[in-house]
């Protein structure tokens, strides 16, 4: 079946960069997702990328597509600690209206 | 999370107790979700509603029943409670694949 994997910790220095990766199973989807959840709250989305494309930039966000490994990585400029937060990858499962969510990695930035 | 509305915030059962998580959404999209969140665990889909009227099970549908009441309500339930069902609960909501959630249900099964 579909999968969506991700490493669970990630610990930055601030105004370090940070980069986020994500590895999927279904490359048949039309975009690929980053969610962003902030403590006691839900998840909100973040960003995400069209899958024809291998990168697309959003002020201090950089989100890179490798097709063919399957990757996905965000990648956070200047890392503030109003970044620290849960992040997920998410890919849509096959033929249907359904997405399919990694473990989210939590980002700790630290001064 | 404007657009979804979730309760209550906080739950504690007893094993082999029922409730019903409650969930209304004012964006008038068509598809409506229930996750849990476990450690470690990412999000799981219980069940999702394509439509009102429809309803299908995700990947861990056992132990809860849903409803789509009308377009704006999609409610969560839970009829014999066991301390596995602890967790935290998200309703979503959207289209296209773009999701709205919720802010949370964390339920404690005792």
């Amino acid at each position: 079946g579909e999968d969506v994997e991700q490493s669970l910790f990630l610990s930055v220095r601030e105004g370090d960069s940070s980069v986020i990766n994500c590895t999927y199973t279904d490359s048949s989807s039309t975009y690929l997702y980053w969610y962003k959840q902030e403590p006691g709250a839900g998840l909100q989305l973040l960003t995400y990328i069209f899958s024809n494309m291998d990168m697309k930039q959003d002020q201090r966000l950089t989100v890179l597509l490798n097709k063919k490994d399957k990757h996905l990585s965000l990648r956070i400029a200047d890392t503030q600690t109003g970044d620290s937060a849960i992040y997920f990858c998410a890919d849509p499962s096959y033929n249907t209206d359904k997405l399919i969510f990694g473990t989210g990695t939590r980002l700790q930035v630290f001064p | 999370n404007a657009g979804v509305t979730q309760t209550p915030k906080f739950q504690v059962l007893k094993t082999g107790q029922s409730m019903t998580l409650q969930c209304a959404q004012d964006m008038n999209h068509n598809s409506m979700y229930w996750y849990r969140q476990d450690p470690g665990m990412g999000l799981r889909l219980i069940y999702y509603s394509a439509s009102e009227g429809t309803t299908d099970k995700g990947e861990v549908p056992n132990g809860y029943n849903v409803s789509r009441l009308n377009k704006r309500e999609f409610s969560l339930r839970l009829e014999s409670a066991a301390p596995s069902q602890t967790s935290v609960y998200f309703c979503a909501e959207g289209e296209n694949e773009k999701l709205f959630f919720g802010s949370g249900t964390q339920l404690s099964v005792l």
